[in-house]
């Protein structure tokens, strides 16, 4: 079965840091583009970043530039988000997800939760 | 405020058909392919429609999408109580180097 399992959410003070993982597991994981997508609460899906199969392109939306890092580790099928310098604004359901060939996210997984306030 | 641009809500009874638009610009849907999601009350989103107009296996052939210039457009008829969700579009922006999403439609089937 294709899966992907988040993980690594939790309450975090302004400022703080936070490390999101996702386990993928019943496909090639290096075959496919992976995404980090988030929703926050009461509101609609925000990309976040994606990146290539080998890790050496990277994409953010321009509100987690050079606060948020994407990587992947191929050989232990895990895709990562490093979140630094936490904001309230990214509190949200964080969701990995999986990449089709034109930039859609055909598995998702079941979300981890980031809070973010004092 | 998305730079995808969906109408909040749309409704319908069931066994009525419904569409659900998705404005954008030449940087995204006009030249890149546009995807459809739905996602359930407290579940994660599911692809319905990817390469504009392509329905994954498992999806019903209810659910059919197009795309006309710089909007696309879902289109689910049959409505059932279990359409009632709502939907996103989506789309890489070639000017911009990200995925976007639109702001969403909440669609009540009556």
């Amino acid at each position: 079965e294709v899966q992907l399992v988040e993980s690594g959410g939790g309450l975090v003070q302004p400022g703080g840091s936070l490390r999101l993982s996702c386990a993928a597991s019943g496909f090639t994981f290096s075959s496919y583009w992976m995404s980090w997508v988030r929703q926050a609460p009461g509101k609609g899906l925000e990309w976040v970043a994606n990146i290539k199969q080998d890790g050496s392109e990277k994409y953010y939306v321009d509100s987690v530039k050079g606060r948020f890092t994407i990587s992947r580790d191929n050989a232990k099928n895990s895709l990562y988000l490093q979140m630094n310098s936490l904001r309230a604004e990214d509190t949200a359901v964080y969701y990995c997800a999986r990449e089709g060939t034109s930039y859609y996210m055909d598995v998702w997984g079941k979300g981890t939760t980031v809070t973010v306030s004092s | 405020q998305s730079v995808l641009t969906q109408p909040p809500s749309v409704s319908a009874a069931p066994g009525q058909k419904v569409t659900i638009s998705c404005s954008g610009s030449s940087s995204n849907i006009g030249n890149n392919y546009v995807s459809w999601y739905q996602q359930l009350p407290g579940t994660a989103p599911k692809l319905l429609i990817y390469d504009n107009n392509e329905r994954p296996s498992g999806i019903p052939d209810r659910f059919s999408g197009s795309k006309s210039g710089t909007s696309a457009t879902l289109g689910i008829t049959g409505l059932q109580t279990g359409d009632e969700a709502d939907y996103y579009c989506g789309t890489w922006d070639s000017s911009l180097s990200a995925v976007l999403f639109g702001g969403g439609t909440k669609l009540t089937v009556l």
